[in-house]
């Protein structure tokens, strides 16, 4: 596809299970970020590959987050025993080559409900 | 560390009457400037960016954005609005230095266009 996909669009868990959310970035593109978007909060930043690389992980709430790039390519944070309050959308955005001055391209987001 | 400040949450607004969303940033260093839109169950996508050069920018679906660095802020304007430029808009920043571009997002401004 031309643009930045993310699988599952929703995803209601129970407290205490462990959710995986995917994103798929614009072919070429070397640079990927992940970002959390909660209610009044805005959007948050949580981690940036640059290839399969995460030179920057801190925005990444707790240990109970991680993230990992293959490939170069598709990207999947992993949330694990899920609590209420990780219930927000999580959005991907992808860029090439990830200078400061490059659009960033998002996708439609995950949202995530924890019950 | 960069911040962007968003003062208005929400802004209505009659068709075809001129809007103003305000934003303004705090940083020691220079800065790129962003406005996103974030359209009802989609994903982001840029309306319009300040590199440098002129100060007036425009971009797309009639808007344009002025950087004034003495007041240090980047209002997003547009002279007659459509029902179709409801929204939630979002600044954004980002540093010149640091090699990637590591992005600061305002809380969002949700423009409502009153038929």
């Amino acid at each position: 596809g031309a643009g930045v996909s993310q699988s599952p669009s929703n995803k209601v868990t129970e407290k205490g299970k462990d959710v995986e959310l995917r994103c798929d970035p614009i072919s070429g593109h070397t640079a990927l970020y992940w970002y959390r978007q909660s209610l009044g909060q805005g959007l948050e930043f949580l981690i940036y590959f640059q290839g399969n690389s995460a030179p920057d992980k801190s925005g990444l709430p707790s240990d109970r987050f991680s993230a990992e790039r293959t490939g170069g390519s598709v990207s999947t944070l992993t949330i694990q025993r899920t609590q209420q309050e990780d219930s927000a959308v999580y959005l991907c955005a992808s860029s090439f080559p990830g200078l400061a001055l490059d659009t960033q391209y998002f996708g439609p987001g995950t949202r995530l409900t924890v019950l | 560390a960069q911040s962007v400040t968003q003062l208005d949450s929400q802004v209505p607004v009659f068709e075809e009457a001129p809007v103003e969303l305000r934003c303004n940033y705090s940083s020691s260093v220079s800065v790129y400037l962003f406005w996103y839109v974030q359209y009802p169950n989609q994903g982001l996508q840029l309306l319009l960016k300040y590199l440098s050069g002129s100060t007036l920018v425009k971009g797309i679906n009639g808007f344009e954005a002025e950087f004034n660095k003495s007041q240090t802020s980047f209002h997003l304007r547009k002279p007659s609005v459509h029902i179709s430029d409801t929204a939630e808009y979002f600044c954004a920043v980002t540093l010149h230095s640091g090699g990637y571009q590591k992005v600061t997002f305002g809380i969002g401004t949700k423009l409502q266009v009153i038929p």
